[in-house]
């Protein structure tokens, strides 16, 4: 079975600063990568998503993460945050497989993001 | 129409009440969830229908009884709730090209 790790629990930062945050898997074959955002009191909300490709991957609001497949790694970067990006943040990754089929998804433990203004 | 939508928004019941939840999606998805969120936690997985069948259940209680209608229709049956029932329920549903799962608002459930 899967497994997602996220280093980062809870990050606090300025308005403007960069942000990178961590997300690493364990799975023995090919997955597929995906960052979820919830702000507060809001509903999941996809930010990207890695399938196959250019490993550097961009997203909705000026986000973007790196597939590191060597380091089983999908961390997501944004050069300059802004106060509205507080929110949670998940990584989750779920098996590649043939169409129509269901796998689950499996989450990260989430890392709570607070910019400061 | 991209979006999955959940009623109700917000759901309050006692321990004895029989309640249910609604989700629907028109994207022709044929597989549907329901994940259970805690604050400040990530969605747990709770069922999964595939094609109209449910192929996960992840031993949840049985006061939690899911149905699938058809294939834009998920429900989810609650009967003789905990307090700590109490969450945010979370329905998706998934592109099966693409892997991806769309998820919807969710209905936020105090068990009083």
């Amino acid at each position: 079975a899967q497994s997602v790790s996220q280093h980062n629990h809870h990050v606090i930062l300025s308005e403007a600063a960069s942000l990178e945050l961590g997300c690493n898997y364990s799975y023995g074959g090919t997955v597929n990568l995906f960052w979820y955002v919830q702000y507060p009191g809001q509903h999941l909300q996809l930010l990207l998503k890695y399938f196959s490709g250019d490993p550097l991957v961009k997203g909705i609001k000026g986000f973007e993460a790196e597939f590191i497949k060597s380091k089983f790694s999908f961390n997501l970067r944004k050069p300059s945050v802004q106060w509205s990006d507080t929110a949670e943040y998940f990584c989750a990754v779920n098996p590649r497989i043939s169409s129509g089929s269901a796998r689950q998804l499996t989450f990260g433990s989430g890392t709570q993001l607070t910019v400061l203004p | 129409d991209t979006e999955v939508t959940q009623t109700p928004k917000h759901l309050v019941m006692g321990m004895t009440n029989k309640k249910s939840l609604k989700c629907e999606q028109h994207m022709g998805h044929r597989a549907m969830y329901w994940y259970k969120q805690k604050a400040k936690k990530p969605p747990e997985l709770m069922f999964v229908y595939s094609y109209e069948k449910l192929s996960i259940n992840e031993s949840v209680p049985s006061r939690f009884s899911p149905e699938c209608p058809n294939s834009s229709l998920l429900n989810l049956h609650l009967h003789a709730l905990q307090p700590e029932d109490s969450a945010l329920y979370l329905c998706a549903s998934k592109s099966g090209h693409y892997n991806e799962q769309f998820f919807g608002p969710g209905t936020r459930l105090t068990v009083l």
